[in-house]
């Protein structure tokens, strides 16, 4: 049975880039959450989705944005790279909005240069 | 502002000791209370949840407690392994948003 699955693993992007990351939710799973987790600090919530709708936000600047697809998939895009958006990307899948049994990706670690 | 607070960055025990992580909440009107476990180049993974409800849950080696009026969490494992060896995040859920909300974790290192 898989897990979430996230791609890619890793990325080096350079300042005013624009980058997309990818996430498979585990089966049967139809809500997804993205996590911003910088170095030495707890995953920090960015945004979830639930039929195809972003549902809640977290502190983050409109240069994040996502979608999800018909097949609960999704898809995290951030504009205009900082040197500060440098962190590791953990999505998230849960059966619902209301249900705290979430099950995380490996992540993505975006470096920005 | 933190509404989840783990105070101590890292733990350091001797293999079958206890360890015992701690985790301070803001806002009593969290549902539940979650620990995660995660390894370097791993996502977390959920080892133990408790509800607002109850004071207590165990899981093996793995205890965690809950003191409402203190607003305190703590996560005991015993006896400690140097599997365990570990960043432990607490997580709160509820209130007023349904969302995991994160401490910045504590580093247990568990010596043979």
């Amino acid at each position: 049975d898989a897990g979430v699955t996230q791609s890619p693993t890793h990325l080096i992007k350079t300042r005013g880039q624009q980058v997309t990351l990818r996430c498979s939710p585990k089966s049967g799973h139809d809500t997804v959450s993205w996590y911003q987790q910088a170095l030495g600090q707890g995953p920090q919530f960015i945004f979830q989705y639930y039929e195809e709708e972003e549902r809640q936000r977290g502190n983050f600047p409109d240069r994040f944005s996502g979608h999800q697809f018909p097949n609960y998939s999704s898809e995290l895009n951030v504009n205009a790279l900082l040197l500060g958006d440098s962190a590791l990307y953990l999505c998230a899948s849960s059966l619902a909005p209301g249900t705290y049994g979430y099950t995380f990706g490996s992540g993505t670690r975006l470096t920005v240069v | 502002d933190q509404q989840v607070k783990q105070n101590s960055p890292s733990l350091s025990v001797q293999e079958g000791r206890i360890s015992i992580l701690n985790c301070d909440y803001t806002n009593s009107m969290f549902d539940y209370f979650l620990w995660y476990k995660k390894y370097p180049a791993e996502g977390p993974t959920f080892l133990i949840s408790i509800s607002s409800i109850k004071d207590k849950n165990e899981d093996g080696r793995f205890t965690v407690f809950l003191n409402k009026s203190a607003k305190h969490l703590s996560l005991h494992i015993v006896p400690s392994q140097p599997g365990d060896s570990a960043v432990y995040f607490c997580a709160v859920f509820g209130g007023s948003n349904y969302k995991l909300t994160f401490g910045k974790g504590t580093l247990l290192t568990v010596n043979p």
